[in-house]
This record gives structure tokens, C-alpha cells and sequence, in this order.
């Protein structure tokens, strides 16, 4: 079936920094990816959507400028965190959505990311 | 319109047991409902989906039932295992556009 691979599972990284999350479509071309955040014991809040080739579109409340989405090919998708901040500290899932046969949406692993 | 309600919030069943998680939608514009089940640490998994043409549909032990009039779609989990504890999420979306998510059923199945 469908996978997408991301890394890194977990990153601890300094208050200020920024951290990059990387999605990879493994098996089929990934029209679209959608970008979510996760508190614990809580829903998959989505931040954005990205199309291959085109800006992302940030949902209401989501700071573009902190939250970077660079969809540049159909397989790979990457999310930055600039300058994050420990109340950036969350669950970071992707999904991905191909054309042709594959119709679903395929989850990524989750980052777990803790600012300190 | 874009909210899918989800209950309960926690359910405890013994094994061996039926569990049953229900949804409720209001958008009549979703033609795709999923089911995922996710474990600590971890990303949602796709369990089972259906689409409006059929009301129910049954994979191994998952069964979704679908009701179009109703709103409504559930996920029951037949001969329910310790290794089914986890937590899940219902969606709902028109196909190959956003998912909008339940608030999740944190099921714990008691050996």
C-alpha cells in the first residue's frame, strides 16, 4: 500500500532555532499533503494544505511566516518551524493524497517536537 | 457545517466484547468517511472507509454502518482484543479534499 515516510520521529532543538519535517510519498505521487498539528489527547488541527508547485494554503490562525511549506515535487513536502518557541511543541503529522488509483489519504508517522 | 461530532469520548469494554463509536455530520457535501485508529506516539492509521453509496461496509472485525439521512456513520468493533485500545478518530470529507476530523474515542479494552 501507500506509504509516507517521515522524519525525524522526534527532535528536541532550542528555543529560537528552526526545525525542518520531512514528508516522502514513498510508492505513488503525492498531489496534494495536508500538514497537521496534535496536541495530546486531542484532534488533528490541520494547518495547511500544499500542492505540488504552488504556495500553501494556511489555515485561519496558523502564522505562515513561522510555519514554512515547501511542496517542491510530488514525493517530497517539508514543514519548517522558524524560530520556534516551547509553545511550538507539538505532535507534526503529514498526509498525503495521489492521483490515479490511490485516493486515500496515507498519514505520515508524526515528529514529535519539543522546544526547550 | 464543516464539524463531525464524535462520541463517546472514552469508552472501556472487555474483551470479547463489541465496541461502537459513533459520528455525526452536517456538511452534505462529504462523500468520504474514513476511520482511523492511532496509538501513542504515532500517526492515524487508515482502518476502514466508506462512501455514501452503500451503508455499511465490513472489513474483518470493523464494520461501518452509514445512515445518509441520518448524518450519521459508526464504527463497530466486533470480538474487541486489549491490542484494540487506542484512540479513534472518525473524518469526513468531499473526496481528495481536506479531512475534518471527530474529537476522537479513547478506547481501552479490559482483558
Amino acid at each position: 500500500g501507500a506509504v509516507v515516510s517521515q522524519h525525524p520521529s522526534r527532535v528536541i532543538c532550542k528555543s529560537g532555532t528552526s526545525v525542518k519535517i520531512e514528508c516522502r510519498s514513498l510508492d505513488f505521487q503525492a498531489t496534494t499533503m495536508f500538514w497537521y498539528r496534535q496536541f495530546p489527547k486531542q484532534s488533528l488541527m490541520l494547518m495547511a494544505t500544499s500542492n505540488e508547485g504552488s504556495k500553501a494554503t494556511y489555515e485561519q490562525g496558523v502564522e505562515k511566516d513561522k510555519f514554512l511549506i515547501n511542496h517542491a515535487s510530488l514525493t517530497l513536502s517539508t514543514l519548517t518551524v522558524t524560530s520556534a518557541h516551547p509553545e511550538d511543541s507539538s505532535f507534526y503529522i503529514c498526509s498525503a493524497v495521489g492521483t490515479g488509483d490511490n485516493y486515500g489519504y496515507t498519514f505520515g508517522s508524526g515528529t514529535r517536537l519539543t522546544v526547550v | 457545517q464543516q464539524q463531525v461530532k464524535q462520541s463517546p469520548q472514552s469508552l472501556i469494554v472487555q474483551k470479547g466484547g463489541i465496541s461502537i463509536i459513533n459520528c455525526a455530520y452536517e456538511n452534505t457535501a462529504f462523500d468520504y468517511f474514513p476511520w482511523y485508529q492511532q496509538f501513542p506516539g504515532k500517526g492515524p492509521a487508515l482502518l476502514i472507509a466508506i462512501r455514501p453509496d452503500v451503508s455499511e461496509k465490513k472489513e474483518g472485525r470493523f464494520t461501518i454502518s452509514f445512515n445518509k439521512s441520518a448524518k450519521q456513520f459508526s464504527l463497530h468493533i466486533m470480538d474487541s482484543q486489549p491490542g484494540d485500545s487506542a484512540t479513534y478518530f472518525c473524518a469526513a470529507s468531499p473526496l481528495g479534499s481536506r479531512l475534518t476530523f471527530g474529537e476522537g474515542t479513547q478506547l481501552t479494552v479490559n482483558p
